[in-house]
């Protein structure tokens, strides 16, 4: 299995220009969430997804979109890319339920926005 | 709102000795609490989790107390090697979304 992967590792954009963070992962987990985590700092939770066809807001939703159209991939959009989302992103996914919610995580998106 | 927080920025400990890394919490309806551990330019790695109707759960080297009657939560990491520096980070999970605290840098002393 290759976990979660994400896609690009890095990139730079310049303000108002928009693009798409990839997220698969292929351990057919229903629960699926994207994070952010500014230097020296925590992760915030963006949006996350119980299962395809179904998101929700998380603590910092403003700016972003996503969609989850099958089980394995869970896109983040930013619409209008501002220097407040200079940031490196982490997508994760685990299973939900009683077995507890042990979260896989990608390698992160380091994205600058100049 | 709920929080997450740490009472502890940064932990030094001497290689071999026990730490101890403490985080408070708000929300009493968290169903979960988790530990993380993430290496510098890495994503955080999960370490171990307990329910809210646990007081303690062992893992290998580690262990984590709920103490539900003040809102805390801590992760012992028994017999601190080098490979365990790192930041540490606590979360919970309340109805479907989990939230992060803001982290604490534990540094090994040789």
């Amino acid at each position: 299995n290759a976990g979660v992967t994400q896609t690009p590792k890095f990139q730079v954009l310049k303000t108002g220009q928009s693009m798409t963070l990839q997220c698969a992962q292929d351990m057919n987990h229903e629960y699926m969430s994207w994070y952010r985590q500014d230097p020296g700092m925590g992760l915030r939770l963006i949006h996350y997804s119980v299962g395809a066809g179904i998101t929700d807001q998380g603590e910092v939703p403003n700016g972003y979109n996503v969609s989850r159209s099958t089980t394995e991939d869970f896109p983040l959009r930013l619409l209008s890319a501002a220097p407040s989302q200079t940031s490196v992103y982490f997508c994760a996914s685990s299973y939900s339920g009683q077995g507890g919610y042990e979260q896989y995580f990608g390698p992160g998106t380091r994205l600058t926005v100049t | 709102g709920e929080s997450v927080g740490l009472h502890l920025p940064t932990l030094s400990v001497q290689e071999g000795d026990n730490s101890i890394i403490n985080c408070a919490y708000s929300n009493s309806a968290s169903d979960y609490f988790i530990w993380y551990k993430q290496e510098s330019g890495k994503g955080p790695q999960f370490i171990i989790d307990i329910r809210s109707n646990m007081d303690k759960r062992q893992g290998q080297r580690v262990t984590v107390l709920l103490n539900k009657t003040v809102k805390h939560l801590s992760l012992q990491i028994a017999a601190t090697q080098p490979g365990d520096s790192a930041v540490y980070f606590c979360a919970e999970k309340g109805a479907s979304k989990i939230i992060f605290g803001s982290g604490t840098r534990l540094s090994i002393r040789p």
